[in-house]
């Protein structure tokens, strides 16, 4: 497998505009999370879903951020509108998983996002 | 909630010299302790996890213990190489089965 697949590796963008990020679990993966990385908060938990379903997006910081994921291979993180305080590198994560939240995941090599 | 914390947030080693890196949490139902490695412009990965019903677990030159007491855990790195530089990101699975990150170490591994 070729692990998780984020897409586009690097966005600039002008404040105000739509921003969407995309992500490609490992096959036969049932969890998918998005992360955000910046150096002042760390690495935050945004959302996760479990079976294409959204099970805790209280990561999520503002209206402004939604998720998708309509099918088990393909979920998308859509910014609408930008700012520049949305600047930070996004992950798409993905695990096999049972009840429990405690197995091995596994990171894209992420979105570096950068709004002016 | 769980609140995982860090420590030390640099670190900086001789080549060859041991490095240990020290988290605490807070819930005591926390039950899974992962440590991730994460590379200069990639994702985190993960390298070695312990489960509340273990006191230790070693693989090769990594090793990670948990005292549940205290609700600590480190990861120790033994004989450090180049290639070990990186940002090391401890985590708690809470009771609500969340994984809380720590804020990360960058440990430097001086030639």
């Amino acid at each position: 497998d070729a692990g998780v697949i984020q897409s586009p590796r690097h966005e600039v963008t002008e404040m105000g505009q739509e921003v969407t990020l995309r992500c490609k679990p490992i096959s036969g993966h049932n969890s998918l999370f998005w992360y955000r990385q910046t150096m002042m908060r760390g690495l935050e938990l945004l959302i996760y879903f479990n079976n294409n379903v959204p099970i805790d997006d209280s990561g999520m910081p503002e209206d402004r951020f939604s998720a998708k994921m309509p099918n088990a291979s393909f979920s998308t993180l859509k910014i609408q509108p930008s700012e520049p305080r949305d600047s930070a590198v996004y992950f798409c994560a993905s695990s096999r998983q049972g009840s429990a939240l405690n197995t091995e995941a596994f990171f894209g090599q992420g979105t570096r996002l950068t709004v002016v | 909630g769980e609140n995982v914390e860090q420590h030390p947030s640099t670190l900086s080693v001789q080549e060859g010299d041991s490095a240990v890196i020290k988290c605490t949490y807070s819930d005591s139902a926390s039950n899974y302790f992962p440590w991730y490695k994460q590379e200069l412009g990639k994702g985190p990965q993960l390298i070695i996890d312990i489960r509340s019903n273990v006191g230790e677990k070693k693989d090769q030159r990594i090793a990670v213990t948990l005292n549940k007491t205290a609700k600590h855990f480190s990861l120790h790195i033994t004989e450090t190489q180049p290639e070990d530089s990186a940002v090391y990101f401890c985590a708690a699975a809470d009771s609500n089965y969340q994984l809380i990150w720590g804020a990360g170490t960058k440990l430097i591994i001086k030639p």
